[in-house]
């Protein structure tokens, strides 16, 4: 219950278009949704992140579609460009007072100049 | 501006030999993690502390310690390293209260055992 589940595992779009990365998860009380992007040797970063009371989010080319119904939630890279090319993780915390964040499995990203 | 700083970035050490990984942050957050991420896989949590109070995985093994001196510094001890704890080990940081916001990650530090 637990686990988050990240789909696909790599992903490679054409400069421009649409990358959309999807994830599930089980446990309701998890209350908080972060994106992370992490560069090959570094260490992940906040790309977006969206709580259960909001379907969606958006910040400049990002987006968190969230299905609280379907326990689902989803990033979308809109005019996706070479320097998004990533490894991109979602995560899900909570309840409040836990502090736990679990993380997807990651999905490869690439984007074709 | 740093926030979340992680020393040394490399890090090779011998089988079976001590190790000591150091983490320090400049936000003042409660909770402090760490995470052992191997390649091409998801981080995965060893334990955290909230302030002071310690909170180990169940599955991280025997091998692994921390210490938290401060509300600045959070350090990692590998007691006795095997090839299998090859990995990059992330530090983060949360401000924990009154409900869980972003987790501020180091550059890492990248650990080989040889």
């Amino acid at each position: 219950q637990q686990q988050v589940k990240q789909s696909p595992q790599s992903l490679i779009v054409q400069k421009g278009g649409i990358s959309i990365i999807n994830c599930a998860y089980e446990n309701t009380a998890f209350d908080y949704f972060p994106w992370y992007q992490q560069f090959p040797g570094k260490g992940p970063a906040l790309l977006i992140a969206i709580r259960p009371d909001v379907s969606e989010k958006k910040e400049g080319r990002f987006t968190i579609s969230f299905n609280k119904s379907a326990k689902q939630f989803s990033l979308h890279i809109m005019d996706s460009q070479p320097g998004d090319s990533a490894t991109y993780f979602c995560a899900a915390s909570g309840p409040s007072g836990t502090y736990k964040y679990i993380f997807g499995t990651g999905t490869r990203l690439k984007v074709l100049a | 501006d740093a926030m979340v700083i992680q020393n040394p970035r490399y890090q090779v050490t011998q089988f079976g030999k001590p190790v000591t990984l150091s983490c320090s942050q400049t936000l003042n957050h409660n909770v402090m993690y760490w995470y052992q991420q191997k390649s091409s896989q998801a981080p995965k949590l060893l334990f955290h502390y909230y302030d002071k109070d310690f909170n180990n995985e169940a599955d991280t093994p025997d091998n692994f310690q921390s210490r938290r001196p401060n509300t600045s510094f959070c350090f990692l001890d590998i007691r006795s390293p095997g090839l299998g704890d090859a990995a990059m080990y992330l530090c983060a940081t949360s401000r924990g209260y009154p409900t869980n916001t972003e987790a501020f990650f180091g550059q890492g530090t990248r650990l080989t055992v040889v």
